[in-house]
């Protein structure tokens, strides 16, 4: 049974551009959230989605954005890149209320 | 009040010993606590939850021990390991959902001498 995927590994962009990450849930999961964590932090929240709504949503500019497809996968964007964005991306899967599982991250470097 | 507080930041603890790590919360309607384990280069890894009405839990090595009136919990090792050495972070989510948004508490490094 495939875990949480999360796609690419790395990712290298420049200041200003845009970046789209993807994840795919653990089999029979329907709920993804996503966190960033800053290198020596805990994960912060950015938002969740649930039957292809974002339910909640952390205290991130709109600047972050994403997306549920009908497969439960999700997309994390991220428009106008800072160097500040740096960080470990984590998708986290979940039957709705349930305990979250986390993917092994994409770590974005914003030159 | 969303913040979780978690000490100490670092621990060295001989094999064999206990390792123990502790959490605080502010927000009363924090109901979920899970620990996690994360592996550099890896995603958290599920350990162990607890809900406030037991005030401990216990799944092999591992023991969440809980007082809800301090609004603290720990997580106990005992016979800590080598392999035991990774980052730990204590979280909370509220509304007795557990999918709901972790404020996770900012990690305890822990190295297991052997």
């Amino acid at each position: 049974d495939a875990g949480v995927t999360q796609s690419p590994t790395h990712l290298i962009k420049t200041r200003g551009q845009q970046v789209t990450l993807r994840c795919s849930p653990k089999s029979g999961h329907d709920t993804v959230s996503w966190y960033q964590q800053a290198l020596g932090q805990g994960p912060q929240f950015i938002f969740q989605y649930y039957e292809e709504e974002e339910r909640q949503r952390g205290n991130f500019p709109d600047r972050f954005s994403g997306h549920q497809f009908p497969n439960y996968s999700s997309e994390l964007n991220v428009n106008a890149l800072l160097l500040g964005d740096s960080a470990l991306y984590l998708c986290a899967s979940s039957s709705w209320g349930r305990e979250q599982y986390f993917g092994p991250g994409t770590r974005l470097t914003v030159t | 009040q969303q913040q979780v507080k978690q000490s100490p930041q670092s621990l060295i603890v001989q094999k064999g010993g206990i390792s123990i790590i502790n959490c605080a919360y502010e927000n009363t309607a924090f109901d979920y606590f899970p620990w996690y384990q994360q592996f550099p280069g890896k995603g958290p890894a599920l350990l162990i939850a607890i809900r406030p009405d037991v005030s401990e839990k216990k799944e092999g090595r591992f023991t969440i021990s809980f007082n809800k009136s301090a609004k603290q919990f720990s997580l106990h090792i005992m016979d800590s390991q080598p392999g035991d050495s990774a980052t730990y972070f204590c979280a909370a989510s509220s509304d007795d959902n557990a999918g709901n948004m972790l404020t996770f508490g900012g990690g305890t490094r822990l190295m297991v001498k052997p």
